[in-house]
């Protein structure tokens, strides 16, 4: 089985602080790992994968994140917070092959909010 | 315009009484995929589709049934809905499955009350 914990409920940031949003995954094999963003009354959209290669991932708006294999994290990072970041972040992962290869697992979400 | 559609977007049943939530993609997408969003759990997904004619259960697919007659349609049934499928329900397409990596393009959501 393949889980996925994002172990902040919330996060405070202000407003040109780095930020940081963690995920830690579960999975037997060699993971697929997303981060997506949902804004209020919105659906879901893609900000970064890392699929192999390098584990630093950049993606949409200024977010990456990083891989790390022995820690089994991918943590979500943006150097300089903006007020428009503030949103519902949610980490997912997948099985690179294998039987259950069509599972995506996400994390219960990160609210969060940067403060002006 | 590229999208995902699901119909309607705002329900009101009772309980037992069977529905279907629609979703329509334009972008000849191979895989789709169902989910529902509840506070405090994020997304969970009920079922998925790699392609016409073949699905599979996710981690939560009990209640809900779905079929993929065509490549573009992935409707979700609920036979007898109960009022803990209250919830907020997402559908999903890729180009392909996301064991290859594949990103997933959202629908605008479907938000369900069962009384």
């Amino acid at each position: 089985a393949q889980s996925v914990a994002q172990p902040e409920d919330q996060v405070n940031v202000a407003e040109g602080n780095p930020l940081t949003v963690k995920c830690t995954y579960s999975v037997s094999g060699n993971p697929y790992l997303f981060w997506y963003v949902q804004y209020p009354n919105r659906g879901l959209q893609f900000l970064l994968k890392y699929i192999t290669g390098d584990n630093l991932v950049k993606g949409s708006y200024g977010f990456e994140a990083e891989f790390n294999k022995s820690q089994t994290s991918f943590h979500l990072k943006k150097p300089s917070a903006l007020v428009s970041d503030s949103a519902l972040y949610f980490c997912a992962v997948s099985l690179a092959g294998g039987t259950s290869y069509g599972k995506l697992t996400f994390g219960q979400g990160t609210i969060l909010t940067v403060h002006p | 315009e590229a999208q995902v559609t699901q119909n309607p977007r705002y329900l009101i049943t009772v309980t037992g009484k069977k529905l279907t939530v629609t979703c329509s993609q334009n972008m000849n997408h191979e895989y789709m995929s169902w989910y529902r969003q509840d506070p405090g759990l994020g997304l969970r997904q009920i079922y998925y589709s790699m392609n016409v004619e073949v699905t599979d259960k996710g981690d939560v697919p009990e209640g809900y049934k779905v079929s993929r007659k065509e490549k573009r349609n992935f409707p979700l049934i609920l036979e007898s809905p109960s009022p803990n499928q209250t919830s907020l329900y997402f559908c999903a397409s890729s180009p392909d499955t996301v064991g290859r990596g594949e990103t997933q393009y959202f629908g605008p959501g479907t938000r369900l009350l069962v009384l």
